[in-house]
């Protein structure tokens, strides 16, 4: 069963502090992740895309890698702001043309 | 440049009504989503439109779930006989013709209550 997994489910961090969210998938045949941003009341928002191909992709302060062997991605966010506490929504798409396969998110707070 | 927008932002109904959402996709995007995500859980894919293609209904939960669009543009999905079950937000999402890795665009989503 194709599956993406997220951890933590929830983090709180303090402002200016590093964090790295995880996310484990199931997904087969494999042709693209992305992470969202979703803030609260509102729709998700992409921050990266990467193929099988591509180790790692930047998108300012956000960082995210995949390992496509095994089948693990990251995101990692570098000097957090208060503007970043959302949730983290990681997707895989199968490919064909577009059933995409949604994780359940990380919540993440940044305290000031 | 507008994004995509929904409406209602929020929907209170009482069991057993029927409830009507709207969303309308950013012009020039060939194909519209529908998705509906209960709290804390991820989000569930529910109808895809593609052109005049027929649409892929396969998400739909019950007979209960329908939707409708008109060539490339508005697209309403329908609850009939709502149950507190049905209590998400339900979010819809367009994407370009071609372009990367099937980029999805989201609206804000409407959130409803079934009482």
């Amino acid at each position: 069963k194709n599956q993406v997994e997220q951890s933590p489910q929830s983090l709180i961090i303090l402002e200016g502090k590093n964090c790295t969210l995880q996310c484990n998938y199931t997904v087969s045949p494999f042709s693209n992740l992305r992470w969202y941003k979703q803030d609260t009341g509102r729709g998700p928002v992409s921050l990266t895309i990467m193929t099988f191909s591509e180790n790692t992709k930047s998108n300012g302060r956000y960082t995210a890698t995949l390992d496509a062997d095994t089948k693990q991605s990251s995101l990692h966010i570098t000097a957090s702001q208060l503007s970043d506490s959302a949730s983290y929504i990681c997707v895989v798409s199968p490919g064909g043309y577009n059933k995409l396969i949604f994780g359940a998110g990380t919540r993440l707070a940044v305290h000031p | 440049g507008a994004g995509v927008s929904q409406s209602p932002s929020n929907k209170v109904t009482e069991k057993g009504k029927d409830v009507e959402l709207r969303c309308d996709p950013i012009s020039g995007h060939t194909a519209l989503y529908w998705y509906r995500q209960r709290l804390g859980q991820g989000l569930e894919f529910l109808i895809y439109f593609q052109g005049n293609s027929a649409p892929d209904k396969s998400g739909l939960p019950s007979d209960r779930f329908s939707a409708e669009r008109t060539g490339e543009s508005v697209s309403t999905l329908t609850i009939q006989r709502t149950q507190q079950e049905d209590s998400a937000v339900y979010l819809c999402a367009s994407s370009p013709p071609g372009g990367l890795g099937n980029e999805q665009f989201f609206g804000p989503g409407t959130r409803l209550t079934v009482l």
